[in-house]
C-alpha cells in the first residue's frame, strides 16, 4: 500500500539531545513537508523540500534541521536549540503544487 | 498568503448534513480552498479541494461563493466518525504548496 509512515510514534526527549523523526514515502511525490502541532491548534510549517538536495525554511525553523538525500526520505532534526519541542510532528508530501498533501500518522515528542 | 477564519466547534445530528463555513476574504485568484479534517491524535486527512466551482466527491460537496471570499463545506449524512476538528486552508498557488492551517473547527456529531 502506498502512503507516508513516521517513527516512532512517541519520542522522549532528555534536555540537551538531539533527537531524529523520521518520515519515508513510496508515493513518489517530490515535494515533502514537516509541520508542529501544539494542542489546540492548527499546523506550523518547520521545512519543505520540493526536490531532492533541496530544502527551504518554513515558517518556525529555528531549532530544526533536515536533509532530503532520497527522495522518498525526509528526516527531521530537533535539536538542542529547540527550546520547546514538546509537540505532535506531523509529515507530509505531495505532487507538486495544486496537489493534494497526504499525511503521516505522526510522532509524539516529549521532553523528559 | 490568505487567512482563513472559522467557527471554533459546531454540532450536527447524526444521519443530518454538516454545513461548515469558512471566511477567506483575502483570498488571492490563484489559490486552491482546501478542506481537511483531522481525527484526534492522527494525522489530517484530505476531503476536497476547489478554486472557483462547486466540487462534490464520495466524502462531500465544497460550495464556494461567486466572490470566492468564503467556502462552506457540507458532509451530506453525517456519522459519529466525521467527529473531527474541519480545517480549511488557502493554499498558495505557485511557489511551495504550503498549506497554511488555522485552528480549524470542531465538528461533534450528536447521536
Amino acid at each position: 500500500d502506498g502512503g507516508i509512515t513516521q517513527s516512532p510514534k512517541y519520542l522522549f526527549r532528555k534536555e540537551g539531545q538531539n533527537v531524529t523523526l523520521s518520515c519515508e514515502q513510496n508515493l513518489n511525490h517530490d515535494a515533502m513537508y514537516w509541520y508542529r502541532q501544539d494542542p489546540g491548534q492548527g499546523l506550523r510549517l518547520i521545512y519543505y523540500s520540493q526536490i531532492v538536495n533541496d530544502f527551504q525554511k518554513g515558517d518556525i525553523a529555528e531549532g530544526y534541521s533536515v536533509s532530503r538525500e532520497k527522495k522518498e526520505s525526509f528526516p527531521l532534526t530537533v535539536t538542542s536549540a529547540q527550546k520547546n519541542p514538546t509537540a505532535f510532528y506531523l509529515c507530509a508530501s505531495t505532487t507538486g503544487v495544486g496537489e493534494t498533501q497526504y499525511f503521516g500518522p505522526g510522532t509524539r515528542l516529549l521532553v523528559l | 498568503d490568505a487567512k482563513t477564519t472559522q467557527p471554533p466547534s459546531m454540532d450536527c445530528a447524526e444521519g443530518r448534513a454538516a454545513n461548515l463555513p469558512c471566511n477567506h476574504s483575502t483570498i488571492s485568484g490563484n489559490e486552491y480552498v482546501y478542506w481537511y479534517r483531522q481525527i484526534h491524535s492522527q494525522g489530517p486527512q484530505y476531503i476536497i479541494h476547489g478554486l472557483k466551482n462547486n466540487e462534490t466527491n464520495e466524502m462531500a460537496s465544497l460550495i464556494i461563493t461567486e466572490d470566492r471570499k468564503s467556502s462552506t463545506l457540507i458532509l451530506p449524512h453525517a456519522t459519529l466518525r466525521d467527529t473531527a476538528v474541519y480545517y480549511c486552508t488557502a493554499e498558495r498557488g505557485g511557489a511551495t504548496n504550503k498549506l497554511i492551517f488555522g485552528t480549524g473547527t470542531l465538528l461533534a456529531v450528536q447521536p
